[in-house]
């Protein structure tokens, strides 16, 4: 069935510092890829979208990189800061359609 | 900005007690969904529901799940007999504006229910 893997599990940098986070889904049908940024006990929170249409976009210090053929994409953290410690989610969907949510990957900034 | 609302925040039952979760999701929205999220593990897909029906449903959407939008504004989840293993987070999500529909799923604050 449909399924988005996603890696590390967890993942601790240095303040200032860049960290990645590497998805792969297996529907080849999904076209739209959304990052949710998930905190104790709070809502997921939508950082960041892509849809199959666009390889790359870029928000302040946030990118997401999308290959279709190989059916990866990656969330970029640039210059980390202390507020950007959470559960990060990639997830796939269709149009309209639910989302499938990876297994999170919980960042954690180092002072 | 609008948000998705639901109620209540928490709620404990004992096992095999029903339980009614309400949302109110994004006005304008026409695409409804419930996800669940048992503690430490990834948000699951449970049901999907447009224009008045169920679009979609999980394996975890069994018979004892069920839901409802009984008026222009709520849509609730309803587990009949609730197990143990129902104890998680319950998170509403809305989309889709009428005539241009969209991916983004706004998400709720959730319901945290625990199963005794």
């Amino acid at each position: 069935g449909e399924n988005v893997e996603q890696h590390p599990s967890t993942l601790s940098v240095q303040e200032g510092d860049s960290a990645v986070i590497k998805c792969t889904y297996s529907d080849s049908a999904s076209n739209y890829f959304p990052w949710y940024k998930q905190e104790l006990g709070k809502r997921p929170q939508l950082i960041i979208d892509i849809r199959s249409n666009v390889g790359e976009k870029k928000d302040q210090r946030i990118a997401v990189t999308l290959n279709k053929t190989a059916k990866h994409f990656s969330l970029h953290i640039t210059e980390t800061q202390p507020e950007d410690s959470a559960v990060y989610f990639c997830a796939a969907s269709k149009r309209d359609d639910k989302i499938i949510f990876g297994k999170g990957t919980r960042l954690h900034i180092l002072p | 900005e609008p948000e998705v609302t639901q109620t209540p925040s928490h709620q404990v039952t004992q096992m095999g007690q029903e339980v009614i979760l309400r949302c109110v999701p994004i006005s304008n929205h026409l695409y409804f969904y419930w996800y669940r999220q048992i503690l430490g593990q990834k948000v699951e897909f449970l049901v999907s529901f447009y224009n008045n029906e169920i679009s979609e449903k999980s394996e975890i959407f069994d018979d004892q799940f069920s839901v409802e939008r009984p008026d222009g504004s709520n849509f609730t989840l309803k587990i009949r007999s609730t197990k143990l293993e129902d104890s998680a987070m319950y998170f509403c999500a809305s989309s889709g504006d009428r005539g241009r529909p969209q991916e983004t799923q706004y998400f709720g604050p959730g319901t945290r229910l625990l199963v005794l």
